[in-house]
């Protein structure tokens, strides 16, 4: 079963700060989630990634499939980047494909 | 495009009361998921149709949660008798087919007083 560990598990940072937000699991998997979740319930996704690097708008994920460690980037932050982000992985790894999730990081940018 | 969409997106019952769910998946999409997000942790799959199929329902508690997507499109899912650990957001999501990404509805919030 694969565990998933994200960090920190709360972050606030000034806006226009640079954000980093990690993600370790233990088995090796076909693809990487990060997803985010506003107050409210909605998750949505933001990327899906098996290798490198995968950029859209002022977010990038990056993924190192041989150290099982991925990265969510947010660049000139800003308020309305507030939510929860959280990383998951297919649950037994390899070609299983329902989703582990980790606890999920607390952002919050203030203004 | 229609996203992922779930009904009621709140419900409070009394414990050993009865509930259900309702999901209507994106057009298209083959495989369905239940998730359980209890307040302050991650989603949790609870079962993962393809089709009309179950591919795994290993964390489902079976004694007293059921799901079933019986035409392979929208999917139900019932709790009978509630508890008050089931409290919690109910996820719907479904992927196009398995492996691919996955599109979540709004969720049901459920409160077990």
């Amino acid at each position: 079963k694969n565990e998933v560990e994200q960090s920190p598990q709360n972050l606030t940072a000034q806006e226009g700060e640079f954000i980093t937000i990690n993600c370790s699991y233990s088995v090796g998997i076909s693809a990487l989630h990060w997803l985010q979740q506003h107050p409210g319930g909605g998750i949505v996704s933001l990327f899906m990634l098996s290798s490198g690097k995968k950029k859209h708008g002022r977010l990038i994920a990056t993924i190192n499939i041989q150290e099982k460690h991925s990265s969510l980037h947010i660049t000139a932050s800003h308020p309305r980047d507030s939510a929860v982000y959280i990383c998951a992985v297919p649950k037994e790894g390899g070609g299983a494909d329902g989703l582990t999730f980790g606890k999920g990081t607390h952002l919050i940018i203030q203004p | 495009e229609a996203g992922v969409a779930q009904s009621p997106r709140y419900k409070i019952i009394e414990k050993r009361q009865s509930v259900a769910f309702w999901c209507n998946p994106i057009s298209g999409h083959a495989t369905l998921y239940w998730y359980q997000q209890i307040l302050g942790q991650g989603p949790k799959l609870l079962i993962q149709f393809q089709n009309n199929g179950v591919v795994d329902d290993s964390q489902l508690p079976k004694d007293r949660f059921s799901a079933e997507r019986l035409k392979g499109v929208d999917s139900t899912l019932k709790i009978q008798p509630a508890k008050l650990e089931d409290s919690a957001v109910y996820l719907c999501a479904s992927s196009l087919k398995r492996n691919t990404e996955a599109f979540f509805g709004q969720g049901t919030r459920l409160t077990v007083v």
